[in-house]
């Protein structure tokens, strides 16, 4: 079946610095990988569209500059939180689109937590 | 505005019985429909897709759309404890490059 990997799984880091989360599919290639962030109690909220090559079409209210994304190859993403701050502190998923279906296979997520 | 409404339950089935979680969506151009299964912790695990109106069946899981009234329903059979857990609905217009719309998901436990 189509696998997902994130990386970290776990992150805790102070505010003011900056983190990176990588996402990659393993057994697929993915022109389109998606970003969501999950509050405690709360369901996904669609962050970003990440496209391979181009920029990443962000969703209304997400500060671009704040979230970094970069889809450099066809299995991999990656967004670097930007001098993340105690609220940044969420569960980050991606999912991957594979190109052969209209199906979305998700990461583990990674769970951030600015100190 | 795009919007997908479920109950948040908690949704409480007895063992071996059939649970039933609906959810409705907004957006009328919405053809692709999902349901998750989420685990505490964990990131959602798709359990069924369904495309067409009427039911899709697999397994103990059966996925019911009806386009007209935005509705999309998943019935779970034969409920067992470790069916326990949060079930959500999710949306798209489809083509691949249209994120998903989720719901707020069902709390569903299923009672030994």
């Amino acid at each position: 079946g189509a696998v997902v990997s994130q990386h970290p799984s776990r992150v805790i880091c102070k505010s003011g610095t900056s983190v990176k989360i990588e996402c990659r599919s393993l057994d697929f290639q993915a022109t389109t990988m998606f970003w969501y962030r999950q509050f405690p109690k709360q369901s996904l909220m669609l962050m970003a569209t990440s496209n391979e090559g181009s920029k990443a079409t962000y969703e209304q209210g997400v500060e671009k500059d704040k979230f970094l994304i970069n889809h450099a190859s066809l299995t991999l993403s990656t967004l670097t939180v930007t001098s993340a701050h105690p609220e940044d502190s969420s569960f980050y998923i991606c999912s991957a689109r594979d190109n052969t279906r209209d199906t979305q296979y998700f990461g583990p997520g990674t769970r951030l937590t600015v100190l | 505005q795009k919007e997908v409404e479920q109950n948040s339950g908690p949704l409480s089935v007895p063992e071996g019985a059939i649970a039933s979680l609906n959810c409705t969506y907004s957006d009328r151009g919405s053809q692709s429909f999902f349901w998750y299964r989420q685990y505490s912790g964990k990131s959602p695990e798709l359990i069924m897709s369904i495309y067409s109106n009427g039911d899709k069946e697999d397994g103990r899981f059966t996925a019911q759309l009806n386009k007209a009234s935005q509705y999309v329903s998943l019935l779970i059979r034969d409920s067992q404890p470790s069916d326990s857990a949060t079930y959500l609905c999710a949306v798209n217009r489809g083509g691949g490059a249209d994120g998903l719309t989720f719901g707020k998901g069902t709390h569903l436990i299923i009672q030994p």
